[in-house]
């Protein structure tokens, strides 16, 4: 059955640095783009990114933008989410998703997601 | 960006009810909206694609509809495993954008 499993969360200072990887198992993961959404404690659900199945294009929130990439490894069936410049308010679960789409563009909504990983701006 | 808008943002229901949920777009994004289903300390599932069409595996009392801008997420009889919140997002254009999310509580 399809799995996501993210890691890489923790807790960081205020312009700080982390990298999620998200490990995908169960499906063939090179023909699917994938998805980045948070959600904040409490709050409701952020989409942050996506990235093509071929890592040809990826797209984000203005919210990230300049400070957050995208990035995949379909050898190591990973994608990654690397965040630079965090801010008190990116401080959320991060949850990967897979986009139902095979070598497309994408179709824009999630079909799979993991179970999320705890990212913590504070000084 | 496009505003999604769910009401309520919370309701009380029993067991074997008919439930409703709204959903309304700031603009035209066709038939583009999709329903997920969150319990507490899990990830999202998704429930409903493309405004009407069930994923697989999803209970048949789960439905989608539409009707211009405005989408509709109903549960034919709430079993005591529906007791969750639930979110509209569009898939239309990009940033993708959610709705607030409507709390479905145990009457």
């Amino acid at each position: 059955q399809v799995q996501l499993v993210e890691s890489g969360g923790g807790v960081v200072q205020p312009g700080g640095s982390l990298r999620l990887s998200c490990g995908a198992s169960g499906f063939t993961f090179s023909p699917y783009g994938m998805h980045w959404v948070r959600q904040a404690p409490g709050k409701g659900l952020e989409w942050v990114a996506f990235i093509r199945y071929d890592g040809s294009n990826e797209y984000s929130a203005d919210s990230v933008k300049g400070r957050f990439t995208i990035s995949r490894d379909n050898s190591k069936n990973t994608v990654y989410l690397q965040m630079n410049s965090l801010r008190v308010e990116d401080t959320a679960v991060y949850y990967c998703a897979k986009d139902p789409l095979s070598y497309g563009s994408g179709s824009w909504y999630f079909d799979y997601w993991g179970q999320g990983t705890l990212v913590t701006v504070s000084s | 960006d496009i505003q999604m808008t769910q009401s309520p943002s919370s309701l009380s229901a029993s067991v074997g009810d008919r439930v409703t949920i709204t959903c309304r777009a700031s603009q035209s994004i066709s038939s583009y909206l999709n329903w997920y289903q969150q319990k507490p300390g899990k990830a999202p599932k998704l429930l409903i694609y493309t405004a009407s069409s069930l994923q697989s595996g999803v209970p048949s009392r789960f439905s989608g509809s539409e009707s211009g801008t405005d989408f509709t997420l109903t549960i034919s009889s709430l079993q005591p495993e529906d007791f969750a919140t639930y979110y509209c997002q569009q898939s239309y254009s990009t940033p993708l954008t959610f709705g607030g999310g409507t709390e479905v509580e145990i009457k």
